[in-house]
């Protein structure tokens, strides 16, 4: 099992462009999510799901927009860039949402927007 | 407010010792606490999982207590050393919310 993966590793944008980041996970885990890691602020959600077709939103939604056509893939989209969504993006999964005990955390995608 | 504290200041210790690392919280009602590592440049790696009603988990060297009187977790590390070195954050899910919250972390720096 490769677990789960993001792409790409880095990435540099500038203020307006858009892009999508990848997330992927081979262990048909039915919940994912995306979170936002910065400097003296932790990890914060940005969307979730809890399986295909459904998506809500986290503590941080604004600007991103997500998808879940499948169990395996879960891309965050940046509609328009802006320099405070230069971060690092995590992905994890986890088996299901209400026995969410053990997530599974991505490598990471560092992201900087001029 | 909600509010997850753990101490920003790293924790310097010498191999061999215990580790013990805080996690607080406030205006949470948890049904059960994380704990994650997490290397510079990588993703949390999952640790342990303590639930409300209970008092103390272990696994190998690490040990974990959860006291929701006090709201507070404390994680300890045995024998630590210097591979032990990294950050360790808490997450807190509070029963019906499905929604895990991150402390900010600790770093935890093991000398040889």
């Amino acid at each position: 099992n490769a677990g789960v993966t993001q792409t790409p590793k880095f990435q540099v944008l500038k203020t307006g462009q858009s892009m999508t980041l990848q997330c992927a996970q081979d262990m048909n885990h039915e919940y994912m999510s995306w979170y936002r890691q910065d400097p003296g602020m932790g990890l914060r959600l940005i969307h979730y799901s809890v399986g295909a077709g459904i998506t809500d939103q986290g503590e941080v939604p604004n600007g991103y927009n997500v998808s879940r056509s499948t169990t395996e893939d879960f891309p965050l989209r940046l509609l328009s860039a802006a320099p405070s969504q230069t971060s690092v993006y995590f992905c994890a999964s986890s088996y299901s949402r209400a026995h969410q005990e053990t997530q599974y955390f991505g490598p990471g995608t560092r992201l900087l927007v001029l | 407010s909600q509010k997850i504290e753990q101490n920003s200041e790293a924790l310097n210790i010498q191999e061999g010792k215990t580790a013990t690392l805080t996690c607080n919280y406030t205006n949470y009602s948890p049904a059960y606490l994380q704990w994650y590592r997490q290397d510079p440049g990588r993703g949390p790696v999952f640790l342990l999982l303590i639930r409300e009603n209970e008092k103390e988990k272990r696994k190998e060297r690490l040990k974990v207590t959860f006291d929701t009187t006090l709201k507070q977790s404390l994680f300890h590390i045995t024998a630590s050393q210097p591979a032990d070195s990294a950050t360790y954050l808490c997450a807190l899910e509070s029963g019906g919310s499905y929604i895990p919250t991150f402390g900010r972390g600790t770093s935890l720096i093991v000398h040889p």
